[in-house]
């Protein structure tokens, strides 16, 4: 186990609806990164935060939004949900330590988006 | 644009064999190069990583084999076994303070007994 928690597991929404989904990161990790991971694919890297302040974004849409608080817990909102948000999404946390960073995920929560 | 090519897409290989992945990369910023395993209903979680300064990493049954001038790199398994059954992911990264990760499209690996 790593430390890193999620919530919800399973949700279940329709099209146009928004969503929120929590993490919460390993002790002493600073850094949250999301990504999104479709069926049979490769996680995709849709942004990341450090200290509160987003510190970098992939190549999504601005309907997939985030926050990171003090306790260094993260949301992820996406809004207008489309069918093709349907997806497992993952929260990983991390932490610069001698100039290596490792990134522990989650279990994700996995969206349905009908 | 896919910055990290991996394959095969799916392996099966017998009890007590040697599993072989393979990955390739484009962006010569990329620096660290993790492997990661990932279980149905799990997140991945990492196995072995690499930096390029280095052409082998070995711990325990896995070996990571890299080759920088090629932008290639590898996961070796030893000695597979049934509970190595799951979803390989090689990523790479540059290791440039806060860094993201991109993945290939993972393998599916399954160990017959």
């Amino acid at each position: 186990e790593t430390g890193v928690t999620q919530s919800p597991t399973h949700l279940i929404k329709t099209r146009g609806q928004q969503v929120t989904l929590r993490c919460s990161s390993q002790s002493g990790h600073n850094t949250v990164s999301w990504y999104q991971q479709a069926l049979g694919q490769g996680p995709q890297f849709i942004f990341q935060y450090y200290r509160e302040e987003e510190n970098g974004r992939g190549n999504f849409p601005p309907r997939f939004s985030g926050l990171q608080f003090p306790n260094y817990s993260s949301e992820l909102n996406v809004n207008a949900l489309e069918l093709d948000d349907s997806a497992l999404y993952l929260c990983a946390s991390s932490a610069l330590l001698g100039g290596e960073e490792t990134q522990y995920f989650g279990p994700g929560t996995r969206l349905l988006v009908l | 644009q896919q910055q990290v090519k991996q394959s095969p897409q799916s392996l099966i290989v017998q009890k007590g064999g040697i599993s072989i992945i393979n990955c390739a990369y484009e962006n010569t910023a990329f620096d660290y190069f993790p492997w990661y395993q990932q279980f149905p209903g799990k997140g991945p979680a990492l196995l072995i990583a690499i930096r390029p300064d280095v052409s082998e990493k070995k711990e325990g049954r896995f070996t990571i084999s890299f080759n920088k001038s090629a932008k290639q790199f590898s996961l070796h398994i030893m000695d597979s076994q049934p509970g190595d059954s799951a979803t390989y992911f090689c990523a790479a990264s540059p290791l440039s303070g806060y860094s993201t990760l991109t993945f290939g499209k993972g393998t599916m690996l399954l160990v017959s007994p």
